[in-house]
């Protein structure tokens, strides 16, 4: 167990509609990072947050938004959802953000939501 | 651009064989190199890393080797168990930027 966790661990929806994952992240841990794994792409940075602040985005679509809470807990939003969406989307988290001296490489990655569009 | 290239997979054995998945990498700046496991229904987890050339990293039986001089980051384990069976991800990060990179992965199957 990791300590991450992430609901839904299933979700089916349909094209157009939006759905919301949540991330906690383990106690401790101020950064939280997303990842889209699908089959054709593999594992595909999505967002990364510290401490309530965005502080790097890598392949997002416009049609997806995140934000952190002051609790840490994180949210991926997805909305106008298209077939091409189905994937597991993980969540991460680490002490201290990537990209900084103290960084040790390792991230905390939850089960995944595995999001299915229909 | 920054990248990982790992073998396709799936790699499939037998118990007890001797296991290496290929990794290169492409870096701008110094990079620290990892392997990440995926066990089927579970997140990613860190099995070893390096942060500097020449560094070998080793866990559960697991090693590889930082070569700077062949970009390269190969995992391996001299005999292979069922429990083995998993995705590997080859990654890097660059010091003092966000990217954490991985490859695409490469499924290993041991059979009894």
């Amino acid at each position: 167990d990791s300590g991450v966790t992430q609901t839904p661990k299933h979700l089916i929806t349909a094209t157009g509609q939006r759905v919301t994952l949540r991330c906690s992240p383990r106690s401790g841990d101020l950064s939280v990072y997303w990842y889209q794994q699908s089959l054709d792409q593999g594992l595909q940075f999505l967002i990364q947050y510290y401490n309530g602040e965005e502080r790097a985005k890598g392949n997002i679509l416009e049609r997806f938004s995140a934000q952190q809470f002051p609790d840490l807990h994180s949210e991926l939003n997805l909305s106008s959802l298209e077939l091409g969406d189905s994937a597991l989307y993980f969540c991460a988290s680490s002490v201290v953000p990537l990209g900084t001296s103290g960084f040790t490489g390792e991230l905390f990655f939850g089960e995944g939501s595995r999001l299915t569009v229909l | 651009g920054d990248s990982v290239t790992q073998m396709e997979g799936p790699v499939t054995l037998s118990e007890e064989a001797f296991l290496t998945i290929n990794c290169t990498y492409t870096a701008t700046g110094y990079p620290s190199l990892f392997w990440y496991v995926q066990y089927p229904g579970e997140g990613l987890q860190l099995l070893l890393k390096a942060t500097k050339a020449d560094d070998k990293g080793s866990n559960k039986g697991f090693e590889a080797t930082y070569r700077k001089e062949t970009t390269s980051f190969h995992l391996e384990k001299g005999s292979v168990q069922v429990s083995d069976s998993a995705v590997y991800f080859c990654a890097l990060t660059i010091y003092n930027t966000d990217k954490l990179i991985f490859g695409t992965g490469t499924r290993l199957q041991v059979f009894p």
